[in-house]
């Protein structure tokens, strides 16, 4: 069956500071991969997505990058954290029509 | 362009009595819905889906919800409320064509007293 992890769960990093959220899938090939941010007291937007190794599509200007190295392995980044970027990460992935998701990363950004 | 509205961003039901979670959506195309779920700090866990089949889709934990395509709407219902259902509801709509790319509602929180 397949398994996505993320992690860390849970960061607490400066403001300036430089950032690394990690996601791997087991148990599929070439699945399309995905990072949401949910703020608090809000819904899931989306950040990024992708169709495969090196292809990356972002949703919403910002100060945050995206990677796809490996087939099952999406990461994201950013070079110097805002405020802002605080929130809870979602990792998720696509089959057929149904996306599944992740444990999240709680980031928080002081 | 595809949207969706979660009318309530909070519900608050006694154990034992129905839910009722409205979901309306926006599509110029035939939709796919979905229903998903999220305990404090945790994922999202797929509730059911709506794929152009049934219209009542069953999901798990005894929910279920109804398409209806002349009101918009995916509703999400539960005749008897326990207390492990308390959460955070997503309804979420994707176009019926290859990429599925989701948008989300903001979301109702499901209080469930004793």
């Amino acid at each position: 069956s397949q398994t996505i992890h993320q992690w860390p769960a849970t960061l607490v990093q400066p403001v300036g500071s430089p950032l690394s959220l990690e996601c791997t899938v087991e148990g599929t090939s070439n699945p399309n991969l995905y990072w949401y941010r949910q703020a608090a007291g809000r819904g899931l937007q989306l950040l990024f997505y992708s169709v495969g190794i090196g292809q990356i599509s972002s949703e919403v200007p910002q100060n945050l990058s995206a990677s796809r190295p490996q087939d099952r392995q999406f990461i994201l980044s950013s070079k110097k954290l805002l405020l802002s970027d605080s929130g809870f990460y979602l990792c998720a992935w696509t089959t057929l029509e149904t996306q599944y998701f992740g444990p999240g990363t709680r980031l928080l950004v002081l | 362009a595809q949207s969706v509205t979660q009318l309530g961003s909070h519900v608050s039901v006694s154990e034992g009595a129905l839910v009722l979670l409205r979901c309306n959506y926006s599509s110029s195309v035939p939709p796919y819905l979905f229903w998903y779920v999220q305990y404090p700090n945790q994922g999202l866990q797929l509730l059911l889906k709506y794929t152009s089949a049934a219209t009542l889709v069953k999901g798990i934990n005894g929910f279920e919800a109804e398409f209806k395509k002349s009101e918009t709407s995916f509703h999400l219902t539960k005749p008897s409320a326990h207390m492990s259902d308390a959460a955070e509801y997503f309804c979420a709509v994707s176009e019926n064509t290859g990429f599925q790319k989701l948008v989300f509602g903001t979301g109702t929180r499901l209080l469930v007293s004793p």
